[in-house]
């Protein structure tokens, strides 16, 4: 299996900030990697797949980078609203596996 | 609009089988550009990739993860146009919420990504 690390799980940042989350995939996975968003109580949300393709209605201020096995999430200028986990997974191969997630707390 | 209405009780006993029922609306079970998947998450093994179920050149697939191989199944239902998973011998340690998800398969160029997901169903394994 392919395993996904996220780290660090957790960062405090404020409203405007710029914030970068890592994934790191154990082998290649190419530009194999999606992007969730989870809130509390909620299933997660479809962010970014392909590693740096905007889903349809997401806001422009998030953005996805890399390839092989570095990739990056950044949100240009936090928002509250953006106060939430993060999850990296890679779709190069089954069993898909995500990442441990990294959450957004306010500073 | 895809939506995914998840059923099934919330609590199971250990031994026992784990039932859950996913009925969709806005697309087909059937259809040729997607998979229909479990997922489930815990704080001690994070979101978990469970298995699927595709329809593809006239014939239905499953995929399921090693972890839960020989204890799940994951069936088509295209009367109710749904879809369910059966997880046997449960332990406490199945104690999840688990989600159905839509997967719109890749192509050449774009890989594939859960584009839909239920709400989610907190099953408890106890006695």
């Amino acid at each position: 299996d392919i395993q996904m690390t996220q780290s660090p799980s957790s960062l405090s940042a404020s409203v405007g900030d710029r914030v970068t989350i890592p994934c790191r995939a154990s082998q290649s996975i190419s530009s194999h990697l999606t992007w969730y968003q989870q809130k509390p109580g909620k299933a997660p949300k479809l962010l970014i797949y392909a590693a740096s393709t905007l889903q349809r209605g997401v806001p422009s201020r998030f953005s996805g980078s890399g390839s092989g096995t570095d990739f990056t999430l950044t949100i240009s200028s936090l928002q509250s609203e953006d106060f939430a986990t993060y999850f990296c997974q890679q779709s190069y191969s089954t069993p898909h596996t995500f990442g441990g997630g990294t959450k957004v707390e306010i500073k | 609009q895809v939506q995914l209405q998840q059923s099934g009780p919330g609590l199971v006993k250990p031994s026992q089988t784990l039932s859950l029922t996913c009925a969709i609306s806005g697309d087909s079970v059937s259809s040729n550009i997607v998979a229909w998947n479990w997922i489930r998450q815990s704080p001690s093994r994070g979101l978990e990739w469970l298995g699927r179920t595709y329809y593809l050149l006239s014939e239905w697939y499953n995929d399921y993860a090693p972890s839960v191989r020989g204890r799940i199944m994951i069936n088509p239902d295209t009367s109710e146009n749904q879809f369910s998973l059966q997880l046997s011998s449960v332990t406490p340690e199945d104690t999840a919420i688990y989600y159905c998800a839509r997967w719109v398969h890749g192509t050449t160029v774009t890989p594939g990504y859960f584009q839909d997901w239920g709400l989610g169903t907190l099953v408890t394994v106890s006695s």
